[in-house]
This record gives C-alpha cells, sequence and structure tokens, in this order.
C-alpha cells in the first residue's frame, strides 16, 4: 500500500518560472492538504482540498499561489512567477476523512529558485 | 493570537532514559492534539492522537498527557533509544480544517 506520493523531491526554478508541484495521496483517501515549511520554521497550513473542490485555502498566499485536486490525476500545487522566498520544502498531506486527525504526509518538495 | 511553543532548544538525553517534551498553546479550544515525528528531509510521521476527555495515552514507550487548564501537552518517551532522535512535533485545530505545527523540539539520544 504506497503511501503519499510527491514529486519532484527536488525542483530548481530561476525566479519568474513556473513550479508545478504534484502529491498522489494514499490509496482511498479523498482529502489533501498542503504546507510549506521554511527553514527553522514550523509546517504551515496552505490549503486543504477534496476531489474538485477547495475547502479551506485560509494559508494560501492570495497571489500566484493555486491549488487543484482534479478528479482523476495528483493534486497539483502551482506557483507562478516564482521569487527566492518561495524556496521552502512543500508537504503533501491526506487523510482518508476531513477531521485532520492522524494525517499521512508525504516526503516533500524542496523548491529552490534561484 | 494563536500560539503553539515548543521548547527551542535541542533536548540532550543519555539512551535508557525517559525523554519528556513540552507543547504549550495559547487561543486554541483543541478538540485533540496530536504528536508528530520529522526525521531529517522527510515528512512528519503521526505517533498519537489524544481527546479533551482524555488525560493520558500511552503507545508502547509513548506517553501523552494533556491537561486543558494549563493548556498543556507533555510527551514522554521512555527508556530512550539512539533510534528516537528525530524533531518531534506538536499539532492541534481549532474547529476548522487548518492543523498547525509548533515548530518542534529536536531530540538526541546518545549511547
Amino acid at each position: 500500500n504506497a503511501g503519499v506520493m510527491q514529486n519532484p523531491r527536488h525542483l530548481v526554478r530561476r525566479r519568474g518560472q513556473e513550479a508545478r508541484l504534484r502529491c498522489s495521496p494514499m490509496k482511498g483517501h479523498s482529502h489533501v492538504y498542503w504546507y510549506r515549511q521554511l527553514p527553522e520554521e514550523g509546517l504551515k497550513f496552505m490549503v486543504y482540498l477534496q476531489k474538485e473542490n477547495i475547502i479551506d485555502e485560509s494559508g494560501m498566499p492570495k497571489e500566484r499561489f493555486s491549488a487543484e485536486f482534479p478528479k482523476e490525476g495528483p493534486s497539483i500545487l502551482r506557483i507562478q512567477q516564482v521569487v527566492r522566498g518561495d524556496s521552502a520544502a512543500y508537504f503533501c498531506a491526506s487523510s482518508p476523512s476531513g477531521e485532520n486527525e492522524k494525517l499521512f504526509f508525504g516526503s516533500g518538495t524542496q523548491l529552490s529558485v534561484l | 493570537s494563536q500560539k503553539i511553543e515548543q521548547n527551542s532548544e535541542a533536548l540532550n538525553i543519555q539512551e535508557g532514559k525517559t525523554a519528556t517534551l513540552t507543547c504549550n498553546y495559547t487561543n486554541y479550544s483543541p478538540a485533540y492534539l496530536q504528536w508528530y515525528r520529522q526525521d531529517p528531509g522527510r515528512g512528519p510521521v503521526f505517533l498519537l492522537l489524544i481527546r479533551e476527555n482524555e488525560k493520558e495515552k500511552r503507545k508502547e514507550r509513548l506517553k501523552v498527557t494533556f491537561d486543558t487548564t494549563l493548556k498543556q501537552s507533555l510527551f514522554h518517551i521512555t527508556a530512550s533509544q539512539p533510534a528516537d532522535s528525530a524533531t518531534y512535533l506538536c499539532a492541534l485545530s481549532n474547529s476548522g480544517y487548518a492543523l498547525n505545527f509548533g515548530k518542534g523540539t529536536s531530540l538526541l539520544v546518545t549511547p
């Protein structure tokens, strides 16, 4: 039973480029959460999605960031026109219900903006 | 504002001793509190969840307490081993969907 799969593990982008981070939840899980972890900082909630719906995006920056979880395929976190401050580890988590109990995390994508 | 505070200083203990980590929170009324373990370069791994009506919960060598009056949780690892060395994160939420994490406490267990 595969866990939460994130890819790529490492992503390097130049300022102004777009970054696409992918997350496949655990089998049977239809709830996905995205978190960002900056060096020496804690995990910060960004967005919570169910299939085809954004439920809570209270942690998402207002500009350049978007997320989706289509009916088929992985969840995508998209960052447009990246800046150096976007460099961080981005983690995806999934759960079988929306109760945020016992989240299963992927290994993360380390985004580096040059 | 809401805060989740964990000891920022690393905790160094000798193998076999009990490690105790603290999580304090303000401006939360959580129905439950969770502890996760995170190793370098990896995502957090769920360890334990304790509900507001539970004073204590145990799982193998792990024990968690939850005091809603003090707004504090204590996380204990008994008979600690070098393999327990990691960062331990406290997490909780109010009624919303966002699970909020503390910055974590780094534990180093030396042989």
